[in-house]
Parts: structure tokens; sequence; C-alpha cells
């Protein structure tokens, strides 16, 4: 079974940009989530899509989107990019069971200069 | 909201010894607590998880230890292999019908030949 796959694996942007990210989760899986991770704020928690819908969102402002697609693949969307977006951008997706095991992506490594 | 607090940040072990990482969460609804390794360029891994109806949780070199009442898990990892060496995060969460898991900072575990 093929795992999660994120698009592009590297970025670069200059502030002021927008940039979209994908990801593709394992086949069947309908839940995907998205986090940032940083150096000084480790791991946080952007939104959670689940058949097409926001399910769960976190505390970031509204310049960070999100959608799902009837595939169950996502995108992720940043406007107005600031230098302190530069982060990895990790997707993971998981199933329907009550104790759902999330599976990660390697992530996008996004710079912003 | 949940917050997950984990100690140390970094570690370093001589091959063959034990490592413990220490976790701490304040929301007493939570109860799922995984645990993710990453190694560089990859995603985090689950590597074993625990729910709130089990107070410890065995798998092979690695095991985790829940204290419901005071509010704090560990990982415990014996016969430490140089392979073990990568990030480990803990993380808090409730599960069921959506994803959000909260992560601690994480762990750098480094494992001496």
């Amino acid at each position: 079974k093929a795992g999660v796959t994120q698009t592009p694996r590297y970025l670069i942007k200059t502030r002021g940009q927008q940039v979209t990210l994908s990801c593709s989760p394992i086949s069947g899986h309908r839940s995907v989530s998205w986090y940032q991770q940083t150096p000084g704020q480790g791991l946080q928690f952007l939104f959670e899509y689940f058949s097409e819908t926001q399910r769960n969102k976190g505390n970031f402002p509204g310049r960070f989107s999100g959608r799902q697609f009837s595939n169950s693949r996502s995108e992720m969307n940043v406007s107005t990019l600031e230098l302190g977006d530069s982060a990895l951008y990790l997707c993971a997706s998981s199933g329907t069971g009550v104790y759902n095991e999330q599976f990660f992506g390697p992530g996008t490594r996004l710079t912003v200069l | 909201g949940e917050n997950v607090e984990q100690h140390p940040s970094t570690l370093s072990v001589q091959e063959g010894d034990s490592a413990v990482i220490k976790c701490t969460y304040s929301d007493s609804a939570s109860n799922y607590f995984p645990w993710y390794k990453q190694e560089l360029g990859k995603g985090p891994q689950l590597i074993i998880d625990i729910r709130s109806n089990v107070g410890e949780k065995k798998d092979q070199r690695i095991a985790v230890t829940l204290n419901k009442t005071a509010k704090h898990f560990s990982l415990h990892i014996t016969e430490t292999q140089p392979e073990d060496s990568a990030v480990y995060f803990c993380a808090a969460g409730v599960s069921g019908g959506y994803q959000k898991v909260t992560f601690g900072t994480g762990t750098k575990l480094q494992v001496i030949p």
C-alpha cells in the first residue's frame, strides 16, 4: 500500500507570494490533517479535513487555508507569505477507526525569502 | 486547549543503555497518547500508542506507561541501538470522530555506539 505523498518536497518563495501544497493520502483514508513543524514551535496542528469538509482547525491566521477533493486528496494554501511561514509542512492521513493512527508524509520544506 | 510538555529536549545514552522520555498533559479529557519517531528528512512515524484504559503497553524494546491521575506518560526504550537515534514526539488527544492531537516539543535522542 502506497504511503502518504506530498508535493512538492521543497519550495522557495518570497514574501508576499502565495503557495499551494498538495497531499495524497493512503488509499481508503478519508481524513487528512495538516501540521506546521518549526524548530521553535514543534508540530502545530493547522486543520483536518474529512469527506471534503473541514472538521477541525488550529490557531493559525486566515492566510492558511485548505481544501479536500472527492478523492480525498488535499491541498493547503498560504497567501501573503511571511518569513515566519518558513517551515516543514506535514500532511497526515488516517482511517475511520475509534483510535485513528495518523500516517505522515515526508513533508514539504517551504522557505520564504 | 490541551498543552503537552515533554522532557528532556535532548538525551544521549550509550548503546545498550535505557532511555526514558517523559510527557505531561493538561486536558483530563485526553484519552489517546501516541508516540512518534522522526528520522532526518522523514515525517513522524507512529511507534507505539496507549489508550486511557491501559496503564502500560510494551512492544519489544519499547514500552509506554500512563498515569491518568497525575496526567503524565512516559516512553521507555531498553537496549538502545544506534538506529534508535532520532527525534521522538509524544502527543495527547481525544479519540473519536476527528483528529486533533497536541504534540510535545520533541526529544532528540542520540545513541552513542
